[in-house]
């Protein structure tokens, strides 16, 4: 059964990088069928997705987030990986990553971590 | 960029039918799916490609999508099904995914 795990710094500074982790175990990461999200859910908002990568290490982001997220995958322990730069408050959210399916015009988060809540203050 | 208007609330007596609706323009011209968010749970697929519903899912759970609005709807409601429901496409005019703002379901 594919399960995915979030980890990492759940308090960030403003202006410093937001980390985090996805540990996926049940499915290797390292095929093309799929792709890698990471999603975040700002308090009272719809999810926002950011970006997702594949397994080649192609990545596409959320054309808003561009300039500042970065994904990074790790085939050898199963994992990816989020970077954001420069937070501010209003990136303080529950992040989620997501296994997607990318077919045509079609994007589809079919299995999803719990999520982390991640806050940005002083 | 496309937005996803989805109502902030919907109410049903349990064993009625909770209808929860996803509007957009033309969305009847792309694939929709729709998320369940419990607290402290991983959001599940409950609905994908407008009406396709996941292995593990009710047969309560049922969607369709035309014109203006796609609507997912939710027969014999019962207290496990209170939730927030969450509309998706992808909107390639600007390359990326949209999410509706979700609506809650409460079981009254």
């Amino acid at each position: 059964q594919l399960q995915l795990q979030e980890s990492g710094s759940r308090l960030v500074k403003p202006f410093q990088t937001l980390s985090l982790t996805c540990s996926v175990s049940g499915a290797s990461i390292d095929t093309g069928s799929y792709c890698w999200s990471w999603i975040r859910q700002q308090p009272g908002k719809g999810p926002e997705w950011i970006g997702y990568i594949y397994h080649t290490g192609l990545t596409y982001f959320n054309p808003s987030l561009q300039s500042r997220a970065a994904i990074s995958i790790d085939t050898s322990n199963n994992q990816f990986s989020l970077g954001l730069t420069s937070v501010t408050a209003a990136d303080t959210a529950i992040y989620y990553c997501a296994r997607t399916q990318v077919m045509g015009i079609h994007r589809l988060f079919d299995s999803w971590g719990q999520g982390t809540l991640v806050t940005v203050s002083s | 960029s496309y937005v996803l208007s989805q109502p902030p609330s919907v109410s049903v007596a349990p064993g009625e039918t909770a209808r929860m609706t996803c509007g957009g323009n033309n969305i009847g011209r792309r694939s929709v799916h729709w998320y369940q968010r419990k607290p402290g749970q991983a959001p599940l697929v409950v609905i994908y490609y407008d009406s396709d519903r996941p292995s593990g899912i009710p047969e309560r759970f049922s969607g369709s999508n035309s014109g203006d609005t796609a609507t997912l709807t939710i027969s014999r409601v019962e207290a496990g099904d209170e939730a927030d429901y969450y509309c998706q496409v992808w909107d390639s005019s600007s390359d990326n995914v949209v999410f509706g703002g979700g609506t809650k379901l409460t079981v009254l």
